[in-house]
């Protein structure tokens, strides 16, 4: 099966950097993504890493380590928008992707 | 272009009720999934289909059945709804099942009482 962790909160100010990490154990894995919800929404997709490194997104960036089995968004220049759960998850076999259970993003001012 | 659109947003049932929750989408994606979100937790699948007519069970897949008798619908329903099955559904499509970003829909919060 698979199982992941990451932290269930952070907190940061607005400007900052702010890193979130997430570890998994799996018994099949093609690739890493990373989903922001905002309260009451619908998760939407931000970054996929399939292979070791960091891909970068805008102010948003994605870490893998598949020997470490680890990962982590990178969010730089926090807004309040910001402020949401972010969500990793490991994408298996036939497509199919577990989840952790969301790391909770508080920017303050 | 709608993206992925549940019907309805809220549902309360009793117990032992039957429902259908409904999800289409209009990007001709192949791969639809629906998954559930209990309180602060992540997002659990329960069923899958990698194209029209091809279903498959996901982690909790008791108490829910699935079918795909069209690319863009794929329906949910619930067979005797029990408290235990109170929670928020979403509804996900994604191009293929090797294509990692999926498209979710707005939910469905349902309250079994």
């Amino acid at each position: 099966g698979q199982s992941l962790e990451q932290p269930s909160e952070v907190t940061a100010v607005e400007g900052a950097i702010v890193q979130i990490n997430c570890t998994y154990q799996t018994s099949g894995f093609y690739g890493l993504s990373w989903y922001q919800q905002h309260d009451g929404g619908a998760p939407t997709f931000l970054s996929y890493n399939a292979l070791d490194g960091l891909e970068e997104t805008g102010r948003f960036s994605s870490f893998l380590s598949r020997s470490d089995s680890y990962g982590y968004l990178l969010l730089q220049e926090l807004q309040m928008k910001d402020s949401a759960s972010y969500f990793c998850a490991v994408m298996g076999g036939a497509g199919k992707s577990t989840f952790g259970d969301g790391t909770t993003l508080t920017v303050k001012p | 272009n709608a993206g992925v659109t549940q019907t309805p947003k809220f549902q309360v049932l009793k117990t032992g009720q039957s429902m259908t929750l409904q999800c289409a989408q209009d990007m001709n994606h192949e791969y639809m999934s629906w998954y559930r979100q209990d309180p602060g937790m992540g997002l659990r699948l329960i069923h899958y289909s990698v194209g029209a007519g091809i279903t498959d069970q996901g982690e909790v897949p008791n108490g829910y059945n699935v079918s795909r008798s069209t690319t863009e619908d794929f329906p949910l329903r619930l067979l005797s709804a029990a408290p235990s099955q109170t929670s928020v559904y979403f509804c996900a499509s994604s191009y293929s099942g090797q294509h990692p970003e999926a498209f979710f829909g707005q939910g469905t919060r349902l309250t079994v009482v």
